[in-house]
Formats: structure tokens, sequence, C-alpha cells
């Protein structure tokens, strides 16, 4: 079945830490997206790639970073320099149908700082 | 000014209830629409796309006011299945690019 799929469901981080959240995506789309969201707030977009080898900063980019090097995949890594990452991240996929666009989005991953 | 905005909720409602969200976004030029559901600690779920002439898909009508800017998604009968979070996308414009709205929170109650 196609899917997105994210990992890990939970992840834990220490201070000063660096760590990675894994996403990937078998419907073929070119675009990809990640998505923060803290609790009774809205997702903001922290990065996208509308191509391989290509991304662009979101709204929040700051201790973020991304890499795009294969279509299906698009890992995100969460620096030492983000100062408050606990969150829900949200990893999205989407391709052109109809004419419009809609997005298809990962379980997510809770990561925590401990 | 935000780009989409939803009122946060929560909408109390029986069962049976009809009930219906707006949605408004600034940028005249978006061009394309989307209503999605989002369980408590879930991720977000099309519920439906939002066509110019409006749609419907059983209980749940879509409709787009391009002259005033705005979403709307009209849920009949409502279910204690809806309840959720609903969120309104907006696709402003640019290659794929989707913003999303706080969303609005839906309580169905017996």
């Amino acid at each position: 079945d196609g899917g997105i799929t994210q990992s890990p469901k939970y992840l834990f981080r220490k201070e000063g830490q660096n760590v990675t959240l894994s996403c990937e995506q078998n419907l073929n789309h070119d675009a990809m997206y990640w998505y923060r969201q803290d609790p009774g707030q809205g997702l903001r977009l922290i990065y996208y790639s509308q191509i391989v080898n290509d991304f662009q900063k979101g709204d929040i980019a700051e201790g973020y970073s991304v890499s795009r090097e294969k279509k299906e995949s698009f890992p995100l890594t969460v620096t030492s320099a983000q100062k408050n990452p606990t969150a829900f991240y949200l990893c999205a996929s989407s391709s052109r149908r109809g004419g419009g666009t809609e997005a298809f989005f990962g379980q997510g991953t809770r990561l925590t700082v401990v | 000014r935000k780009e989409v905005e939803q009122d946060p909720g929560p909408f109390n409602v029986p069962e049976g209830a009809t009930v219906a969200f707006n949605c408004t976004y600034s940028n005249s030029a978006s061009q394309s629409f989307f209503w999605y559901r989002q369980d408590c600690r879930k991720e977000p779920k099309l519920l439906m796309s939002v066509y110019s002439s409006g749609n419907e898909d059983g209980r749940f009508t879509a409709q787009l006011n391009r002259a005033s800017q705005y979403i709307s998604l009209l849920i009949r009968d409502s279910k204690l299945s809806d309840s959720a979070t609903y969120l309104c996308v907006v696709n402003n414009g640019g290659f794929q690019k989707l913003v999303f709205g706080t969303g609005t929170r839906l309580l169905v109650s017996p």
C-alpha cells in the first residue's frame, strides 16, 4: 500500500544532542514537507522540497536542517540550536491532482527533550 | 493578518445537529482549498477538497466564496465520531505550497 512512513513514533533527545527524524514515501510525489505542531496550535512549516536536491525554508527553519537526496526520502535533523524542540513533527507529501494539490501525512513523531 | 484564519472553537453541539465552520484566506491568488480532519494526537487526514462549484460528500458540504475569500464546511446530522479538529488548508500560490489554518475544534455530545 502506498503511503508515508515516519519513524520513530516517539523520540527522546538530551539537551545539546542532534536527532534525525525519518520520512519515506512511496506515492511518487514530487513535493515533501515538514511541519511542527505544538499543543493547541496549528501546523507551522519548517522546510519543504519541490524536487530532489532542492529544498526551501519555511516559516520556522531555524535550528533545523533537511536533505532531499532521493525522491522518496526527506529526513529532518533537529539540531542543538533549536531551543525548544519538544513538539509533534509531521511529514507530508503532495502531487498535483485535477489541477489542485492535497497533502498526505505520515503518523508523526513526538519529540521530547529530557 | 494571518494568511488563513479559523475560529478555534470549541463548537459544542448535540448529536443530530447541523454545524458550520468558516475559514477566511487573505491571498486572492490562492488556487486550491481543502478541509482536513485531525483527531487528538493523530495526523491530519483529508476530509474533502473544496471546488468552485461547491461539493458534497454524504453529510458534509464544502463551499468556496472567492469574492469574499472564505470557504465553509457544513456537517449535517452530527455524530459523536465527528468530534475532532477541522483544519482549513489553502494552496497559497506558488508550486505546491500549502498553508494551514489553526483549526476549529468540534465536540459532539450525546
